[in-house]
C-alpha cells in the first residue's frame, strides 16, 4: 500500500517570493506521482506528473517539482508567488503496476500574503 | 469537451434519507472514479469503473452506498439511510486509461446530512 505524507498543513509566504511545499511518500513499489491543486469552490486540476524519465517535472502556472527516489520525496516549488496561487495543494500517488486509483495526502493551504 | 460535470452541486438532506448523484465524464474516457473528500482532508478513493464493469470497491464504501455506470458512460452514486458522517464532498473522475493518466475531476457534490 501507499501513502503520502504534506509536512505542511498550512504555508503563508509573501507575494512574489518563492515557496517550496513540501511530499514525501512510502510505497514498496514504484509509484506515479502527481500534485493537484484545488481552488475554492472548484475541483482539483493537475499541476505536474511525474511518469519516468528527467526527475525535475514543470508544470502549469510556473510550477515544478523534483522526483528523489532515495528520499521518497517529491516537493512541489514556484520561484515567484502571486495571489491567484492562493488554493489548496494536493500531492498525490499511484502503484505504477496497479493501474487504478490515486492515493492523496491531506494537503497544504497556501496563503499568499500582499 | 466541456469537462466532467457533477449534478447535484449541493444536497441537504434528513438523516436516514436516500440521495444519488450523478457524473458525466469526458466522453471519450474509459475510466470513472469515485472519491470523497472530508473538511482538511485530502479525496479518498471510492470506486472506480472501467466502461460499464465497477473494478474495486475502497473498504469505505459500505453496503449503504451503490454505484453505477450502466453505459459506460455517466454514473451514479447512491447513499441510502443517509448518516451526519457521510458529509463531505463527493468527487468523480475521468481519465482515458490507468496507471499515470491524468484524472479529470469534476467540482464534486457537497452533501450535508442534518
Amino acid at each position: 500500500a501507499q501513502s503520502v505524507t504534506q509536512l505542511d498543513s498550512q504555508v503563508p509566504v509573501f507575494e512574489e517570493a518563492p515557496v517550496e511545499l513540501r511530499c514525501n511518500y512510502s510505497s514498496s513499489v514504484s509509484v506515479y506521482l502527481f500534485w493537484y491543486v484545488q481552488y475554492p469552490n472548484q475541483g482539483l486540476q493537475l499541476l505536474l506528473k511525474y511518469l519516468s524519465g528527467s526527475t525535475l517535472v514543470k508544470g502549469i502556472n510556473g510550477f515544478e517539482a523534483e522526483f528523489n527516489k532515495s528520499q521518497t520525496s517529491f516537493h512541489l516549488r514556484k520561484p515567484s508567488v502571486h495571489i491567484s496561487d492562493t488554493a489548496e495543494y494536493f500531492c498525490a500517488v499511484t502503484d505504477m503496476n496497479r493501474d487504478d486509483k490515486i492515493i492523496f495526502g491531506k494537503g497544504t493551504r497556501l496563503h499568499i500574503l500582499p | 469537451d466541456t469537462g466532467v460535470s457533477q449534478d447535484p452541486r449541493h444536497k441537504i438532506t434528513k438523516r436516514g434519507q436516500n440521495v444519488t448523484f450523478r457524473c458525466d465524464p469526458i466522453s471519450e474516457h474509459n475510466r470513472l472514479y469515485w472519491y470523497r473528500q472530508t473538511l482538511g482532508q485530502g479525496p479518498e478513493f471510492l470506486t472506480y469503473f472501467q466502461n460499464e464493469a465497477q473494478l474495486e470497491k475502497s473498504r469505505l464504501l459500505s453496503d449503504r452506498f451503490s454505484a453505477e455506470r450502466p453505459k459506460g458512460s455517466f454514473s451514479t452514486l447512491e447513499i441510502q439511510r443517509t448518516e451526519q458522517g457521510d458529509s463531505a464532498m463527493y468527487l468523480c473522475a475521468s481519465s482515458l486509461w490507468g496507471g499515470g493518466e491524468t484524472q479529470y475531476f469534476g467540482p464534486g457534490t457537497r452533501l450535508l446530512v442534518l
